[in-house]
């Protein structure tokens, strides 16, 4: 049973360039979470999705963030326009639709780079 | 004041010691709490997960939930140097299908 899958491991990108970070949840889940952790901190929620709806956009970044989850295909976390300050390493977890007895589990993480 | 306080370590102890991780929380409306283990440029992996109050106990793991202190604790027994890594506590509220609070993370060095 294959746990998240997150693609690329690694992506470089220069400043003003767009990032794209892919994610598949685990079989079974059809809940997405993206959370980020930047150099020598902890993990912060960015965004949390079911198919086609983004049910707690809370912790995104107001501008050049986005993310969808179409009904079809993996996550997707969009970073248009990156700056330095974008490089961390972007995690996905998902969880099953039952939410009393269960929770999130972490893909291995998409490390961005930006030059 | 952070959701989640955590001591960021580093914490050493010797290979079989008893460990002891711990995290406090000002949110009373949190009810899920899990613990989990991220080694060096890897994915956080869940090692214990519990709802509400009370003890988990998985193997060499504990895991303690407080609410009236809002205290959480895990506890690592026979400790072995594969058990190296950063150990996150977490917490979400009204369903474990909401966003996780994470605590800052302890790093734990266990020396053969």
């Amino acid at each position: 049973n294959a746990g998240v899958m997150q693609n690329p491991r690694h992506l470089v990108r220069r400043r003003g360039q767009e990032a794209r970070l892919r994610c598949s949840p685990m079989k079974g889940h059809s809940h997405v979470y993206w959370y980020r952790q930047l150099p020598e901190e902890g993990l912060k929620f960015m965004v949390y999705l079911q198919k086609e709806n983004i049910i707690d956009e809370s912790g995104m970044p107001k501008e050049r963030f986005s993310a969808e989850f179409p009904k079809e295909g993996p996550s997707i976390l969009r970073i248009q326009q990156v700056v330095r300050g974008d490089s961390a390493a972007y995690f996905c977890a998902s969880s099953p639709p039952w939410t009393d007895t269960d929770t999130q589990y972490f893909g291995p993480g998409t490390r961005l780079t930006v030059l | 004041q952070k959701e989640v306080e955590q001591d960021p370590g580093p914490l050493s102890v010797p290979e079989g010691a008893i460990v002891s991780l711990n995290c406090t929380y000002s949110n009373s409306a949190f009810q899920y709490f899990m613990w989990y283990r991220q080694y060096s440029r890897k994915g956080p992996e869940l090692l214990m997960y519990t709802y509400s109050s009370g003890n988990k106990e998985d193997g060499r793991f504990t895991a303690q939930v407080d609410k009236s202190s809002k205290y959480i604790s895990l506890f690592i027994r026979d400790s072995q140097p594969s058990d190296s890594a950063t150990y996150l506590c977490a917490m979400s509220g009204y369903s474990s299908a909401s966003k996780i609070i994470f605590g800052s993370g302890t790093r734990l060095s266990i020396r053969p």
